[in-house]
């Protein structure tokens, strides 16, 4: 079946420190992978998203995300969180028919 | 700037009423969703919509209908409400054209039904 699972639906962390935020997806979806965040009483929005070459993919806001094939991960990360990155995080991951396929979300908790 | 709008913020309406939820996006995209969100669940795919006038059921179609008489106009209609159907309602576009790939949100709407 295909599935994107994120590992942690609470990550709390304090203010500057470095933080990882896990995502897997099932090898029958394609390596097309998205991270969206979702700030109090919004929409989603995209943080960055890889297609194809580099795994390494730099987005918005310091972040950024490894593809690895081998175990099927896209984890999001960032050297130094600050109060305003407080939200949630969704990792998605587009199928063979161009519907994206969701993961649970995440929740960043950052403290002071 | 790229935009997805969605007509409400915030709605209250009263069990069996019929209510319509309207999106509106710029962009000339082929394909509109509309999803519920609910903690814990992350987004679930009600329905979506690849052409004008064209619809497909998403994992939880039921309860909901969808209308697209325009390309840039899809709508969600509960058409009578339970309170099982409080929630937030999120609406999508996006073009499938590679390299340009990427999911437009409006800013959702959050409904109580009471």
């Amino acid at each position: 079946a295909q599935s994107v699972t994120q590992l942690d639906s609470q990550v709390p962390v304090f203010e500057e420190a470095p933080v990882e935020l896990r995502c897997n997806y099932s090898s029958s979806v394609s390596v097309y992978l998205f991270w969206y965040v979702q700030y109090p009483n919004q929409g989603l929005q995209l943080l960055l998203k890889y297609l194809s070459g580099s795994t390494l993919v730099k987005g918005i806001n310091g972040f950024e995300a490894e593809f690895n094939k081998s175990q099927t991960s896209f984890h999001l990360r960032k050297p130094s969180v600050h109060i305003s990155d407080t939200a949630e995080y969704f990792c998605a991951a587009m199928d063979s028919n161009y519907q994206l396929i969701w993961g649970a979300g995440t929740k960043l908790i950052i403290k002071p | 700037d790229v935009k997805v709008t969605q007509s409400s913020r915030y709605l209250v309406k009263r069990t069996g009423e019929k209510v319509f939820l309207e999106c509106v996006q710029d962009m000339d995209h082929e394909n509109m969703f509309w999803y519920r969100q609910d903690p814990g669940l992350g987004l679930r795919l009600i329905y979506f919509s690849y052409d004008v006038k064209m619809k497909e059921k998403g994992d939880i179609p039921e309860g909901y209908s969808v209308s697209r008489e325009k390309k840039e106009r899809f709508s969600l209609i509960l058409e009578s409400a339970s309170t099982n159907q409080t929630s937030m309602y999120l609406c999508a576009s996006w073009s499938p054209v590679l390299g340009y790939t990427e999911a437009f949100f409006g800013q959702g709407t959050r409904l109580t039904v009471v």
